[in-house]
């Protein structure tokens, strides 16, 4: 079963805008994770952040995180072309074992 | 380079064949896994391998069995491939579980006709 939804599914802007992309799931977690996925590629690791954080800054992505609704979200700000891709947010199937992903959401930008 | 590895990039498979995808990496992680991902359901755990003679199962395990002889490679086998594994496969390591950051590699697409 899904543990992150991530909402919305597909998201549509403009070059320059910011993009907001938001992740629910049910169980307690240690740590969430996001990652994003190129056309025909494989995924690749945006950025972790820990239970006891709240929020966390990579470049242009702002993760945030708010464990008493159990939710986060990645914003992009000053979005490009180039972040065209599929956003997947996952956290532990169960403590030490695996990620389990939602189904994500596909970001298109265009200029 | 580092990085992980994954063979063939793609196959058309006839049902009922066996079929093993490869997944070796050099980065000396502890775990490694296996994922499918179809359309409209993301990405979900095939089985996964905490450390080298350890695997475990997944969300969808049926139809696939995995070995895990030595820390670099972790195959998949399909004993007797279905239409319904027609996927695009992704073998994936991190250093120790799952509270760790996930490498991904290039991913298999298999086509079970």
């Amino acid at each position: 079963s899904q543990q992150g939804e991530e909402d919305p599914q597909a998201l549509s802007i403009q070059e320059g805008e910011n993009a907001t992309m938001n992740c629910s799931y049910k169980t307690s977690i240690n740590n969430l994770q996001w990652y994003r996925q190129n056309s025909g590629r494989g995924l690749v690791h945006l950025i972790l952040i820990r239970s006891n954080e709240r929020e966390k800054h990579s470049g242009r992505l702002r993760v945030t995180l708010d464990t008493s609704k159990k939710s986060s979200s990645l914003l992009i700000t000053a979005s490009r072309a180039a972040d065209t891709a599929s956003y997947f947010c996952a956290t532990e199937r169960q403590a030490g074992t695996a990620l389990i992903f939602g189904k994500g959401t596909t970001l298109s930008v265009s200029s | 380079i580092a990085g992980i590895t994954q063979a063939p990039t793609s196959q058309i498979l006839a049902a009922g064949r066996r079929m093993t995808l490869r997944c070796t990496q050099d980065m000396r992680h502890n775990a490694m896994y296996w994922y499918r991902q179809d359309l409209g359901l993301g990405l979900r755990l095939i089985h996964y391998s905490n450390t080298a003679g350890t695997t475990g199962k997944g969300e969808v395990p049926d139809g696939y069995s995995v070995s895990r002889a030595n820390t670099d490679d972790f195959p998949l086998t399909l004993a007797s491939a279905v239409p319904s594994q027609t996927s695009v496969y992704f073998c994936a390591s991190s250093e120790q579980g799952s509270y760790n950051e996930q490498f991904f590699g290039p991913g298999t697409r298999l086509t079970v006709l």
